[in-house]
């Protein structure tokens, strides 16, 4: 079975940075790229950016230019994704998601997320 | 980057119940355009893929279907799992986007 995990929880004062992390097992991991997923409470899902787990070429969303980093460890088919000065605003639940194949950026498999709670 | 608008924003609906949402888009998609369920506390789940494509499992009362910027999920006979809220996004270049999210809820 395919299962990208998650850390469940991560605290930050303003100003900090987090370093979310994402397990992938169950299929070749360089075989499909990551891309992350955010949703602030109660509110839609916001595109961060990918990572193909080949060559580590990044796509980072205009928005989050400069503060991201999207990084992987092929070794331990692990991704991750930095985020440096927080705010508030970046109160939300994180995903890590797979997409289906080179071409078809959708997700079939997810991470089950990581509430990433920014406050003093 | 493209902008996906969705309609409308809430619905109420009874079991057995046929509901459509639909999914714009501020420029052409072709058929890149996939559905996705979300239940609170749980990530997305897919639906369909390339506007038309039941995902493998998903129930058949499901449906999607349009092409170019206009799009559309059909949910037939709606059922008591079928409460949740639904999201459409687009990749047919980068930046992805979703679109804001259809929430339907029992009459």
């Amino acid at each position: 079975q395919i299962h990208l995990v998650q850390p469940g929880v991560e605290v930050r004062k303003p100003g900090a940075s987090v370093k979310l992390s994402c397990k992938a097992s169950g299929y070749t991991f360089t075989s499909h790229a990551i891309s992350w997923v955010r949703q602030a409470p109660g509110q839609g899902l916001e595109w961060m950016g990918w990572i193909s787990t080949q060559n580590a070429y990044t796509n980072y969303a205009k928005k989050f230019q400069g503060r991201v980093t999207m990084t992987t460890e092929n070794s331990a088919t692990t991704a991750y994704m930095e985020l440096r000065s927080l705010s508030p605003d970046d109160t939300a639940v994180y995903y890590c998601a797979r997409d289906r194949n080179t071409g078809s950026a959708f997700f079939e498999y997810w991470g089950q997320g990581t509430l990433v709670t920014v406050s003093s | 980057a493209i902008q996906l608008t969705q309609s409308p924003s809430s619905l109420s609906a009874s079991i057995g119940d046929t509901v459509t949402i639909t999914c714009r888009a501020s420029q052409v998609l072709y058929s890149a355009l996939a559905w996705y369920q979300q239940k609170p506390g749980k990530p997305p789940l897919l639906l369909i893929y390339d506007a038309s494509t039941l995902e493998v499992g998903v129930p058949s009362r499901f449906s999607g279907s349009g092409s170019g910027a206009d799009f559309t999920l059909t949910i037939s006979s709606l059922q008591p799992e079928d409460f949740a809220t639904y999201f459409c996004q687009h990749f047919t270049t980068y930046p992805l986007t979703f679109g804001p999210g259809t929430k339907v809820d029992l009459k």
